[in-house]
Formats: structure tokens, C-alpha cells, sequence
């Protein structure tokens, strides 16, 4: 079975423009969870969305949005990129239901914003 | 989700068995604790999970007291391909959705 797939992997934009991300997730999962990595704060979750709804939403500004599709894939935008905003965004889906921590990551997207 | 402490980061030698204490003293009736592991530039993998006294698989052991106040991933035998940054997280399964929290995580290293 495929994993969970980013796209792109590797991003560079300007202070000021804006970023789509994608995400595919296993097929069969539901659930497509976002992640922000840097050195400084860690793994931060920013959302979750099920069924094309968001379920769940961490401590993110606006700026930060993200879909998901009828087929379970998932973009997140980020807008008026902060230098800030540098960092590896990940991706996870699970099958969605309350039974386990369980979620695949994919392998990232690293964004530089300069 | 319930906080958790975990050491910053710990060395080992290959062949030896690896143990990560994580410590969740408010840990709630309906919490499970699950461990992640990450490679650098890689998404985390699940490891493992459990709710009490000791669950196994093919990669690692969980070992749960009584209390449930701390959990120990057990690690047998490790390789240099072991070394990777570990997470505890503890929370609850809900219906609203699940977030994972993570904190700081145990950076592992084990050497030749």
C-alpha cells in the first residue's frame, strides 16, 4: 500500500506571497492531520480535517488554512509568508476513528520563506 | 492531552538494550500512551501504544506500572539505525478528533 505523499518536498517563497501544500494520504484513510516542525518549537499540530470537515484546530493565526477533498487529499495554504513560517510541514492520515494514536506521516515539505 | 517528561537525550552502544522513562503523573482514566519515533528530516513513526502493564511487537516493548504514572519504551538490542529523536505522548480517544501533542521527545544515539 502507498504511503502518505507530499507535495512539493522542497519550497522556497518571499516574505509577503503564498504557499499551497499537498497531501495524499494512504488510500482508505479519512483523516488528514497538518504539522509544523522547526528547531525552535517542535512538532506543532496546526489541523485536522475528516470528511472533508475540519474536526480539530491548533494554536495557528489565520493565516493558515487548509481542505480536504471528497478523495481524502488535503491542501494547506499558508498566507503572507513570514520569515517565520520556515520550516517542515507534515502530513498524516489515519482511518479517523477513536480507537488509536496511529497516524503515518509523510515525508515533509520543507518551506523556506526569505 | 496529559503533559509528559521525557529525558532530553540519552547515549547507548550498539547490541545494548535502550530504556526511555517517560513520566505523565496526570495521566487520565481514559489515556493511552503511545511512542513515536523520528529520523531527521522525516515525518515520526509509530512505534507502539498501550493502556497498562506491558504490550510488544516486532520493534519495541511498553512497559506500564500500576499507577500509570510513567511508561518505559524498551528498545532490545540496538542498532546505529536506532538513533532518532523518541516521543511519549499520552491522551485519550474521542470523537472530536485526534491531535497529537508533542513535546520535546528523547534525541537517542547509539554508537559503534
Amino acid at each position: 500500500k502507498a504511503g502518505v505523499t507530499q507535495t512539493p518536498r522542497y519550497l522556497i517563497k518571499t516574505r509577503g506571497q503564498q504557499v499551497t501544500l499537498s497531501c495524499s494520504p494512504i488510500s482508505g484513510h479519512r483523516s488528514v492531520s497538518w504539522y509544523q516542525q522547526t528547531p525552535g518549537q517542535g512538532l506543532q499540530f496546526l489541523f485536522e480535517y475528516f470528511s472533508e470537515t475540519q474536526r480539530n484546530k491548533g494554536n495557528f493565526p489565520g493565516r493558515f488554512s487548509g481542505r480536504q477533498f471528497s478523495n481524502s487529499r488535503s491542501e494547506m495554504n499558508v498566507s503572507t509568508l513570514e520569515l517565520g513560517d520556515s520550516a517542515l510541514y507534515l502530513c498524516a492520515s489515519s482511518l479517523g476513528g477513536p480507537t488509536s494514536y496511529e497516524q503515518y506521516f509523510g515525508p515533509g515539505t520543507r518551506l523556506t520563506v526569505t | 492531552l496529559a503533559k509528559t517528561t521525557q529525558p532530553i537525550s540519552m547515549d547507548s552502544y550498539e547490541g545494548q538494550e535502550v530504556n526511555i522513562t517517560c513520566s505523565h503523573n496526570n495521566i487520565a482514566t481514559n489515556d493511552y500512551i503511545t511512542w513515536y519515533q523520528q529520523f531527521p528530516s522525516q515525518g515520526p513513526r509509530f512505534i507502539i501504544q498501550g493502556y497498562k502493564t506491558k504490550v510488544t511487537n516486532e520493534v519495541a516493548s511498553l512497559f506500564i506500572p500500576a499507577d500509570r504514572k510513567s511508561s518505559t519504551l524498551s528498545l532490545p538490542r540496538v542498532s546505529l539505525s536506532d538513533t532518532a529523536v523518541y516521543y511519549c505522548l499520552v491522551g485519550a480517544f474521542n470523537q472530536a478528533g485526534t491531535a497529537l501533542i508533542f513535546g520535546k521527545g528523547t534525541t537517542l544515539s547509539v554508537s559503534s
